[in-house]
């Protein structure tokens, strides 16, 4: 069964570095979101990606993070320069349509020292 | 101001003592109700999307239904393999999905 992957499982940065989270979506999906999930708290949607370009974003996206799909099979989420706010499983999600269902990857725990 | 509020926050049963959670929200422009699983320190597993009120969907152990005001996920006869967080969400017609607090659900032997 086709999934969504998240490289890498763990990353630990220091304050103000910037890192790249990285995800293959499902082959025949044409969305692409990024959610991110601080420990204990709920999923937090920041920002959904179709045709090259963002359809929405929420508040917590702000300058300090961009995405890109550099081919046909990546989607990456960067963050500029990392706060210690930061700190959070981000995970990665894609649909064939936007009114389907979402399938979510399996998360990339970021620690910003 | 949209919301999703899922209760209880954590319910422990014994294995074999059915029971239902509940999802209640306020949401312009529903566009589907989402139940999700998620295990600790993974990614949500999609359970059941459901689009009107009245409608039902089933899996093993459990059944999704929906109203226009909320949404309950029944677990009958649940197993220690049913323990996980349920995550309840909407989605919104502009594309965003609004996630629930989830309920820790753990299952007894």
């Amino acid at each position: 069964e086709p999934e969504v992957t998240q490289t890498p499982s763990h990353q630990v940065t220091q304050m103000g570095q910037e890192v790249i989270l990285r995800c293959v979506p499902i082959s025949n999906h044409l969305y692409f979101y990024w959610y991110r999930q601080i420990l204990g708290q709920k999923v937090e949607f920041l920002v959904s990606f179709y045709n090259n370009e963002i359809s929405e974003k929420s508040e917590i996206f702000d300058d300090q993070f961009s995405v890109e799909r550099p081919d046909g099979s990546n989607f990456t989420l960067k963050i500029r320069s990392t706060k210690l706010e930061d700190s959070a499983m981000y995970f990665c999600a894609s649909t064939r349509d936007s009114q389907e269902t979402q399938y979510f990857g399996p998360g990339t725990r970021l620690l910003v020292l | 101001e949209d919301q999703v509020t899922q209760s209880p926050e954590a319910l422990r049963l014994q294995e074999g003592e059915s029971s239902s959670l509940n999802c209640s929200y306020t949401v312009s422009g529903l566009r589907g109700l989402f139940w999700y699983r998620q295990d600790p320190g993974k990614g949500p597993e999609f359970l059941f999307t459901l689009y009107s009120a009245g409608e039902e969907k089933e899996k093993e152990r459990l059944k999704a239904t929906l109203t226009k005001k909320e949404s309950f996920l029944h677990i009958t006869a649940p197993k220690p393999e049913d323990s996980a967080t349920y995550l309840c969400a909407v989605g919104r017609r502009d594309d965003k999905i609004i996630f629930g607090k989830g309920t820790r659900l753990h299952i007894l032997p």
